[in-house]
């Protein structure tokens, strides 16, 4: 149980495009789910927390207008890089979070995105 | 959350047990201790949490020293597919959702 699964698995895009990346929480609902990026060797990096049907808090220094952050469903969250630019370029990873007291966090296979 | 110290590497030969500390010298009364491990270019998987008492579950134990100033991580018979970077982290999760990772220790285990 409790499997995150993400898509795409990679993703390449040229400079200036948008890209979307899903987050899918397969056998449980999600009431939060979390947004991470890596950069090669380097560790994890929340980016913000998005709580079902409501905005998504950033971290300081995450630009929110970059990042656009849906979490419309308890089984959804996507996270869209807009105006992609090669220093974009990284592991995005997700995890998500059962509600009813569960604290715990399952995280999702990552998306690598390389941008042109 | 507390801030956690962690060796950057360690190896360890196949079959012989990996022990991995995490030193957490601020950790407050109420913060768990959280070890996760990330294969490359995988996401992060949850090993094991303790609170005080020493745990075990089927991929490892936690041993939490008495003043809860610092945790072993033990894998009881490393395998290849356990090299991986480990990530120590503390936290109450009723307080915070965030899982703050620091810069983890990566294990080698070499035949």
């Amino acid at each position: 149980g409790a499997v995150v699964s993400q898509h795409p698995s990679r993703v390449i895009c040229k400079s200036g495009t948008s890209v979307k990346i899903e987050c899918r929480s397969l056998d449980f609902q999600a009431t939060t789910m979390f947004w991470y990026r890596q950069f090669p060797k380097k560790s994890l990096m929340l980016m913000a927390t998005s709580n079902e049907g409501s905005k998504a808090t950033y971290e300081q220094g995450v630009e929110k207008d970059k990042f656009l952050i849906n979490h419309a469903s308890l089984t959804l969250s996507t996270l869209t890089v807009t105006s992609a630019h090669p220093e974009d370029s990284s592991f995005y990873i997700c995890s998500a979070r059962e509600g009813g007291g569960s604290y715990e966090q399952y995280f999702g296979p990552g998306t690598r995105l390389t941008v042109t | 959350d507390a801030k956690t110290t962690q060796p950057p590497s360690m190896d360890c030969a196949e079959g012989r047990a990996a022990n991995l500390p995490c030193n957490h010298s601020t950790i407050s009364g109420n913060e768990y201790v959280y070890w996760y491990r990330q294969i490359h270019s995988q996401g992060p998987q949850y090993i094991i949490h303790g609170l005080k008492n020493n745990e075990t579950n089927e991929m490892a134990s936690l041993i939490i020293t008495e003043d809860r100033k610092s945790s072993t991580l033990i894998l009881p018979h490393a395998t290849l597919r356990d090299t991986a970077v480990y990530y120590c982290i503390v936290r109450f999760p009723p307080n915070t959702d965030k899982l703050i990772f620091g810069t983890g220790t990566r294990l080698q285990v070499f035949p």
